[in-house]
Formats: C-alpha cells, sequence, structure tokens
C-alpha cells in the first residue's frame, strides 16, 4: 500500500512569508506526527495529532507555527512570517497506535526541505 | 526526560567488514528503542524496534542490535558491509506519558562502505 507521503518535496520561500506543508498518512493511521530535521541533526519532535486533536504541541518552537489535521486524515503545517532559521526538512510520520505505550512503528514521509532565503 | 548519544558521528568500515554503531541511551522508565536508516533524499525506514521481548533484536537487511540495561546501550551490528549500507541511521528512544508519544533522536551516524 502507499506510504506516508508529503508535498512539496521542496519549497523556496523568502523571509517573512508564509508557507503550508502537507502530509498523507498512511490510511487507517489514527496518529500523525511532525518532526523537523535540521542539517547534521536527527529528527526533532514537532507535535502529535491523535485524530484530529494535538495531543502534543510542545515541540513546536514558537507561536508562528500551528499545524491541522480537519478530518483526521491530512495534515497541514503551516509556518507565519518564515525565518531564514527554519530552513530544515520537515518530515511527517504516522502510526496506528495498535500497541501504544511507546511501542508503535512510526512510519516516515520523505520529508519537504524548506529553503528560507 | 528520555535522551540519546550516538557515538561517532562519522564511521567507516570496508566491504566486508563488521558495522558497529553504537547508541546509548538515558531513560526513566523502561526504555523503548528504535533504529531508523536514512538513505540520501529519503525518509527514516525502520530497521529494528526493542519493545522488552527479546534483547537481542534482529531487523531488516541483516541488521541486529542488542539491548543491554546494565550499559544502557542498544548497539546495531551487520556481520558483513554490503555497499549498499551507505547511509545515515539513527538511534531514539519512544518518550511517552500523559497520552503523548514521541521519538526522541540521537544526531546519527554516517556510515561509509568502502569497496
Amino acid at each position: 500500500g502507499a506510504g506516508v507521503s508529503q508535498t512539496p518535496s521542496n519549497k523556496v520561500t523568502e523571509k517573512g512569508k508564509y508557507v503550508e506543508l502537507r502530509c498523507d498518512p498512511i490510511s487507517g493511521h489514527t496518529a500523525l506526527y511532525w518532526y523537523r530535521q535540521s542539517l547534521g541533526q536527527g529528527p526533532e519532535f514537532l507535535i502529535y495529532f491523535q485524530g484530529t486533536g494535538a495531543a502534543d504541541d510542545s515541540g513546536l518552537p514558537n507561536d508562528r507555527f500551528f499545524a491541522v489535521r480537519p478530518e483526521g486524515s491530512v495534515s497541514t503545517l503551516k509556518i507565519q512570517r518564515t525565518e531564514r532559521g527554519d530552513s530544515a526538512v520537515y518530515l511527517c510520520a504516522s502510526s496506528s497506535r495498535r500497541g501504544g505505550g511507546g511501542t508503535d512503528t512510526q512510519y516516515f514521509g520523505p520529508g519537504t526541505r524548506l529553503t528560507v532565503l | 526526560a528520555q535522551s540519546v548519544t550516538q557515538l561517532g558521528s562519522h564511521v567507516s568500515v570496508s566491504e566486508g567488514a563488521l558495522v558497529l554503531l553504537r547508541c546509548n541511551y538515558s531513560s526513566s522508565v523502561p526504555p523503548y528503542l528504535f533504529w531508523y536508516v536514512q538513505y540520501p533524499n529519503q525518509g527514516l525506514q525502520l530497521l529494528l524496534k526493542y519493545t522488552s521481548a527479546a534483547t537481542l533484536v534482529k531487523g531488516i537487511n541483516g541488521f541486529e542490535a542488542e539491548f543491554k540495561k546494565s550499559e544502557t546501550s542498544f548497539h546495531l551490528t551487520k556481520p558483513s558491509a554490503h555497499m549498499s549500507d551507505a547511509a545515515e541511521y539513527f538511534c531514539a528512544v519512544s518518550e511517552y506519558k500523559g497520552g503523548s508519544e514521541k521519538l526522541v533522536f540521537g544526531k546519527g551516524t554516517k556510515l561509509t562502505v568502502n569497496p
């Protein structure tokens, strides 16, 4: 079956602009995660959705970042007033949450590479 | 909070040689540990995971890892490296509390395989 998909694969924008990054999770997966991977670093958690609601948004760096998942499937990460420091690869992952308690496998998409000029 | 340390940001081996990638974790609860591989311009792919069943975990592509509680380690090994193993490898620990669940990753180890 289809894996996690993310669009666009690359996004170049100018400082101060607004961007939206989209994630299509694996069909039937109720849990969805966003991570940010800066150059030379491991992915860092941003936000976790269980269904339509954000169960944990503690990783969002500031209020310029916002994410939604209105129908419990597709999610959009929104960044306002982009800054050069926002340049990174944004990864989305989904899981079925069958096991729970930290044991579920997260399946990752290919990421969106965001470059802020 | 949980954390992961990967010793060695770059590891270079010859084709056919043993691969050993080190991961140490810090966790206040029984840890669930994962190894992911990332090929250039691709997302992360799960190699294997430890969820408190067997301490020796076998994964895809001939990789395995052993959970050692006394050493707080979860090192990744492969007996014989192949050129196709060249990639970046990430160790992660699952942090779960209060209905939230997330992975905490190490900084990664880039594996180079020389012919």
